[in-house]
């Protein structure tokens, strides 16, 4: 299977921060998506953000962001002006449908 | 809004039990996919199914098979349930016809085999 590596099991922001959780991915698609999901604590996993490979442009929803590097087979997250309710488990996924072991998002108020 | 319910959120059951797991999607999703939720090893597919009486192994299927009836619902069956298959097991579906289709998911079975 065509793996996903999450490299940090947790990550910490202060509320109004930014922060970056990184993803690298592995495929053998030529056109595909990327995902970021979330799950909060004790709640169904939600889909974040996607981006399709084809496109220069990093994808935006709001306060979340893509930063794609194609070649590297890099995906990260950036969120922008963290709030309480971002404090969840992320996990990207690849065109496969394989996911990534995660990232533990804490916001500190 | 896609619905997909599991049937259960928790399920105690005894080592050696069989053991079943149902998973329905209201949305006429063609692909549908059980995961195993482990921490530190993140969600780990099962099996999946494209349509109506498919199935595919995915990365863990040893210890698990899948019924596939309905479009609807998606079984997954712990044939001789053991402790080691103590986990989350998220259900979820996907319409297909597109790379941008995102999954959806339930809200999740956490499974205890004693």
């Amino acid at each position: 299977a065509q793996t996903v590596t999450q490299s940090q099991p947790e990550m910490s922001v202060q509320e109004a921060e930014t922060v970056t959780l990184s993803c690298t991915y592995d495929t053998s698609e030529s056109d595909y998506y990327l995902f970021w999901y979330k799950q909060p604590p004790s709640r169904q996993m939600i889909l974040v953000i996607r981006q399709e490979a084809y496109k220069q442009q990093n994808a935006t929803e709001n306060r979340f962001s893509v930063n794609f590097q194609k070649a590297a087979k890099s995906f990260s997250l950036k969120i922008s002006d963290s709030q309480l309710g971002d404090a969840a488990m992320y996990f990207c996924a690849n065109p496969d449908m394989r996911f990534g072991a995660g990232t533990r998002l804490t916001v500190k108020p | 809004d896609v619905k997909v319910t599991q049937s259960s959120r928790y399920l105690v059951k005894r080592t050696g039990e069989k053991v079943f797991l149902e998973c329905v999607q209201d949305m006429d999703h063609e692909n549908m996919f059980w995961y195993r939720q482990d921490p530190g090893l993140g969600l780990r597919l099962i099996y999946f199914s494209y349509d109506v009486k498919m199935k595919e192994k995915g990365d863990i299927p040893e210890g698990y098979s899948v019924s596939r009836e309905k479009k609807e619902r998606f079984s997954l069956i712990l044939e001789s349930a053991s402790t080691n298959q103590t986990s989350m097991y998220l259900c979820a579906s996907r319409k297909t016809g597109g790379y941008w289709q995102p999954q959806h998911f339930g809200d999740g079975t956490r499974l205890s085999i004693l």
